[in-house]
């Protein structure tokens, strides 16, 4: 079946620091993949997404390309900033009609002052 | 923007109670989940409905029922709550062919 490995966490660091968080998959076809983010007390927000293989998904400074030879989806940001501290959560979606969602374990990024 | 609104953010029960988590969206989308959010686990799918009255069974349905009975509410159910099913249950929606899933807030239900 289909699941989704990523970093474990935590990660801190410090603001204006790079930060990769690294997320591999294994899906049947050719899944959809997706980084959702959790700050503090709310649900999940989508942050970026990527359709087909190469696609570069971007949004607030953060990066994932799809790389399909690597099946994996890093996520990316060159400068961190304190707001950034949340919980990021790499996924995918296998495609069929049913839309379902599977997530890795999710990662925590602290980021100090 | 869709929003998708949950009933409560925090629910406290006792064990043995039945419970109703309820979860509304406002743009008319065919398909709803329910997850649930524990540490070092993830989200993992309880289960989701692509229509009125419709339901299909996710990962770990062990414990819960859900009912749709209209399409832009979805309840899930917890008949005889346990106190490992303490946990923070989020509820999502997504159109036929949509990009993406839109999520709720998340109830955080703690059974005692």
């Amino acid at each position: 079946g289909d699941s989704v490995t990523q970093m474990e966490g935590p990660v801190t660091l410090s603001e204006e620091a790079f930060l990769t968080i690294n997320c591999t998959y294994t899906a049947t076809g050719y899944p959809s993949l997706f980084w959702y983010v959790q700050y503090p007390g709310e649900g999940l927000q989508l942050l970026l997404k990527a359709t087909k293989a190469d696609d570069k998904g971007s949004n607030k400074g953060f990066e994932a390309t799809y790389r399909k030879e690597t099946t994996s989806f890093h996520l990316e940001k060159g400068s961190v900033q304190v707001s950034d501290s949340a919980v990021y959560f790499c996924a995918l979606d296998s495609g069929g009609s049913n839309y379902k969602l599977t997530f890795g374990k999710g990662t925590l990024l602290t980021v100090n002052p | 923007d869709v929003k998708v609104t949950q009933s409560s953010r925090y629910l406290v029960k006792r064990t043995g109670e039945k419970v109703f988590l309820e979860c509304v969206q406002d743009m008319d989308h065919e398909n709803m989940f329910w997850y649930r959010q524990d540490p070092g686990l993830g989200l993992r799918l309880i289960y989701f409905s692509y229509d009125v009255k419709m339901k299909e069974k996710g990962d770990i349905p062990e414990g819960y029922s859900v009912s749709r009975e209209k399409k832009e509410r979805f309840s899930l159910i917890l008949e005889s709550a346990s106190t490992n099913q303490t946990s923070m249950y989020l509820c999502a929606a997504r159109r036929n062919g949509g990009a993406f899933s839109y999520f709720g807030p998340g109830t955080r239900l703690t059974v005692t």
